[in-house]
C-alpha cells in the first residue's frame, strides 16, 4: 500500500460545484495532515491543515478520519482559479517532522 | 517578501557538467529540504538538513550531494547531471521549534533541463 494514495483526476467540474477529493494514508502513527495547492509548474503551497475535528476556511473544508485513515477536502462554489492540483501531505509518523506526498489530484474548473 | 528563495529559476547545463542550486530562507527555520519533482510525480525527498545535521534519504544517488553554510542558506550539487535529472528542485524550510507538527514552506523552485 502507498504511503499517501490520492485519485489523480482529472477532475473537470463546471464553475460554481461543489467537488470532494480523497486521500488515504498508512501509518497509523501519522498525526500531522495537510492539503497543498500545486499549479502547473509552480511551487507547492500550503491550502489548510486538517485538524482531527475537522476545519473549515471560506469555500474549503478538510475532514480527517483517523480510524479510516482518510482525508478529505471539499471545494464549494469552485471557482476559475481553483484549478490546481492538490496534494494530500500527512507525516511521517509519531513525532516525525518529515512529510510524505501524494501524487495530487488534478482539478480543472470549466467556465 | 519572498521567505524561501531559490535561484536560479530556470538552469539549462550540458549532460555530465557539474551544476549547483542555491536556497535561502529569511524565516529562520531550523529544517531545510531538497525535493525532486518529475511531471505528475509528488515530490521526491533527497535529503534535508536538521540544524547542521545532514540527513540522505536511503535512494538518493550518489551524484546528488548538499551543503549548508549557515541556518540561511542550503545548496544543492549535482556533480554530473545525466538526463533523468532533469526536473524541478525544489527547496522547503520547515521548524521545529514549536512542535514537530509544522507544515513545510516551499520556493519557487528550480526548473533544470539537461542538453
Amino acid at each position: 500500500r502507498k504511503e499517501v494514495e490520492q485519485d489523480p483526476g482529472p477532475f473537470n467540474v463546471p464553475e460554481g460545484a461543489t467537488v470532494a477529493f480523497n486521500c488515504t494514508y498508512s501509518n497509523s502513527a501519522s498525526q500531522s495532515f495537510f492539503w497543498y495547492r500545486q499549479d502547473c509548474r509552480k511551487e507547492p503551497k500550503l491550502l489548510m491543515s486538517v485538524y482531527s475535528s475537522g476545519n473549515e476556511d471560506g469555500r474549503f473544508t478538510a475532514q480527517l478520519n483517523r480510524a479510516s485513515q482518510y482525508i478529505s477536502l471539499l471545494i464549494r462554489d469552485s471557482k476559475l482559479s481553483d484549478s490546481a492540483t492538490y496534494l494530500c501531505v500527512v507525516n511521517k509518523g509519531a513525532g516525525s517532522y518529515q512529510l510524505t506526498f501524494g501524487k495530487g489530484t488534478k482539478l480543472s474548473v470549466i467556465p | 517578501d519572498a521567505m524561501v528563495i531559490q535561484n536560479p529559476r530556470y538552469q539549462v547545463t550540458q549532460f555530465g557538467k557539474p551544476v549547483t542550486l542555491s536556497c535561502s530562507q529569511t524565516l529562520n527555520h531550523n529544517v531545510m529540504y531538497w525535493y525532486q519533482q518529475k511531471s505528475s510525480q509528488a515530490p521526491k525527498l533527497l535529503f534535508h538538513y536538521y540544524d547542521k545535521d545532514f540527513n540522505n534519504e536511503a535512494d538518493t544517488p550518489d551524484n546528488f550531494q548538499s551543503r549548508r553554510p549557515n541556518t540561511s542558506f542550503c545548496f544543492l550539487d549535482i556533480r554530473s547531471p545525466g538526463l533523468g535529472d532533469a526536473a524541478m528542485y525544489l527547496c522547503a524550510t520547515s521548524s521545529t521549534s514549536t512542535g514537530f507538527n509544522q507544515p513545510q514552506h516551499f520556493g519557487d523552485g528550480t526548473r533544470l533541463s539537461i542538453l
